[in-house]
């Protein structure tokens, strides 16, 4: 089975831009959920999803936001990029609603904004 | 945030000996707690987790420990080996409460051959 796949690998945008980061959960996984992580720190959760519907939601700015498709894949949509954007974004699924429990993670999108 | 940390603690170890990774947790109410291994450029993958009406738990070659006294929690790696060699974060929650949700700083894990 395949894990987490996340797209693209790498991304470079420069500052005002909007930009798009996707992932597909591990066939059968309902919940996903969004980190950033900066360079040197631990990930900070952004979002949850589970069953399409929002879940959770941690202390980002409304510029940061996501959906769930049909499909149970996810989008994140950063708008108005600002410098402090940049990091690897993670994305973690799994077959329970509850937070962190049996997460598996991808290898993330590294987003670097210029 | 709520994860802090600039410079990310080091630990260098012998392979073949044991390593103990320890964390400060945040928030004396998590009853929740995972580790995680990050190796370079890939996601945090699971090595064991524990919950707070516990205070041990041993997995193949990993034990955690948790001290909900001084809001502590360790990780032990027996017979440390290369493939060991990673960052490793510590994570907690609070029950089903989302925006709990809280990664420590990691430290790193060097295994000297």
């Amino acid at each position: 089975d395949a894990g987490v796949t996340q797209s693209p690998t790498h991304l470079i945008k420069t500052r005002g831009q909007q930009v798009t980061l996707r992932c597909s959960p591990i066939s059968g996984h309902k919940s996903v959920s969004w980190y950033q992580q900066v360079l040197g720190q631990g990930p900070q959760f952004i979002f949850q999803y589970y069953e399409k519907e929002e879940r959770g939601r941690g202390n980002f700015p409304d510029r940061f936001s996501a959906r769930q498709f049909p499909n149970y894949s996810s989008e994140l949509n950063v708008n108005a990029l600002l410098l402090g954007d940049s990091a690897l974004y993670l994305c973690a699924s799994s077959s329970a609603s509850d937070p962190l429990y049996e997460q598996y993670f991808g290898p993330g999108t590294r987003l670097t904004v210029t | 945030g709520e994860s802090v940390g600039l410079h990310l603690p080091t630990l260098s170890v012998q392979e073949g000996d044991n390593s103990i990774i320890n964390c400060a947790y945040s928030n004396s109410a998590s009853d929740y707690f995972i580790w995680y291994k990050q190796e370079s450029g890939k996601g945090p993958q699971f090595i064991i987790d524990i919950r707070s009406n516990m205070d041990k738990r041993q997995g193949q070659r990993v034990t955690v420990l948790l001290n909900k006294t001084v809001k502590h929690l360790s990780l032990q790696i027996a017979a440390t080996q290369p493939g060991d060699s990673a960052v490793y974060f510590c994570a907690e929650n609070i029950g089903t409460s989302y925006d709990k949700v809280i990664f420590g700083p990691g430290t790193s894990l060097s295994v000297i051959p």
